[in-house]
């Protein structure tokens, strides 16, 4: 049972643009929420986290929506750029001791 | 310091071969994690350990033994891999185990020959 739903599978958006990555839960027990940015060949890089206590979170260019009714949340790249050419992870995960659980991952791709 | 470190980078290792994957934080966190990543998919946990002690083992086969001498330090011994087994081992830490932002290694490549 895959936890949490991530789309697209791919992405391609061209230099400037806005790239919208969305993830969909079902535990309602889930509490907090990352992102995670993968180059190839690296681990993992924790990008931006929400909790469900807000409804939008912006670190620079990257910024959370979340919609805890829905049981969803997304991530929006304002003014991509080819650097942010990599896989995008979403998660989730709850204080009970349950595991960090990923979604499928979204490969973008940033055209200059 | 804020890293967690993973030795080696690469590894290619016959069948029969027993290797072992490094993982080094010094963050003060006492959660660590190992976990398996193929090609073009999520990171899928192995084993977490909490406090130095084996708090999940996800089903991984024997062949894989993790270990955890202190709190900074954590193994993975390898035995009698098989060509499947090939894939991006990464370690992660976090302050406790559970919700915290998990810290991730740049991860062991490893092939089975």
């Amino acid at each position: 049972q895959q936890q949490v739903k991530q789309s697209p599978q791919s992405l391609i958006v061209q230099k400037g643009g806005i790239s919208i990555i969305n993830c969909a839960y079902e535990n309602t027990a889930f509490d907090y929420f990352p992102w995670y940015q993968q180059f190839p060949g690296k681990g993992p890089a924790l990008l931006i986290a929400i909790r469900p206590d807000v409804s939008e979170k912006k670190e620079g260019r990257f910024t959370i929506s979340f919609n805890k009714s829905a049981k969803q949340f997304s991530l929006h790249i304002m003014d991509s750029q080819p650097g942010d050419s990599a896989t995008y992870f979403c998660a989730a995960s709850d204080n009970a001791g349950n595991m960090l659980t990923f979604g499928g991952g979204t490969r973008l791709m940033v055209k200059p | 310091d804020t890293e967690v470190t993973q030795t080696p980078k690469h590894l290619v290792m016959g069948m029969t071969n027993k290797k072992s994957l490094k993982c080094e934080q010094h963050m003060g966190h006492r959660a660590m994690y190992w976990y398996k990543q193929k090609a073009k998919k999520p990171p899928e946990l192995m084993f977490v350990y909490s406090y130095e002690k084996l708090s999940i083992n996800e089903s991984v086969p024997s062949r894989f033994s993790p270990e955890c001498p202190n709190s900074s330090l954590l193994n993975l011994h390898l035995h009698a891999l098989q060509p499947e087994d090939s894939a991006l081992y990464l370690c992660a830490s976090s302050r406790q185990w559970g919700n915290y932002g998990y810290t991730f290694g740049s991860g062991t490549r490893l092939t089975v020959v």
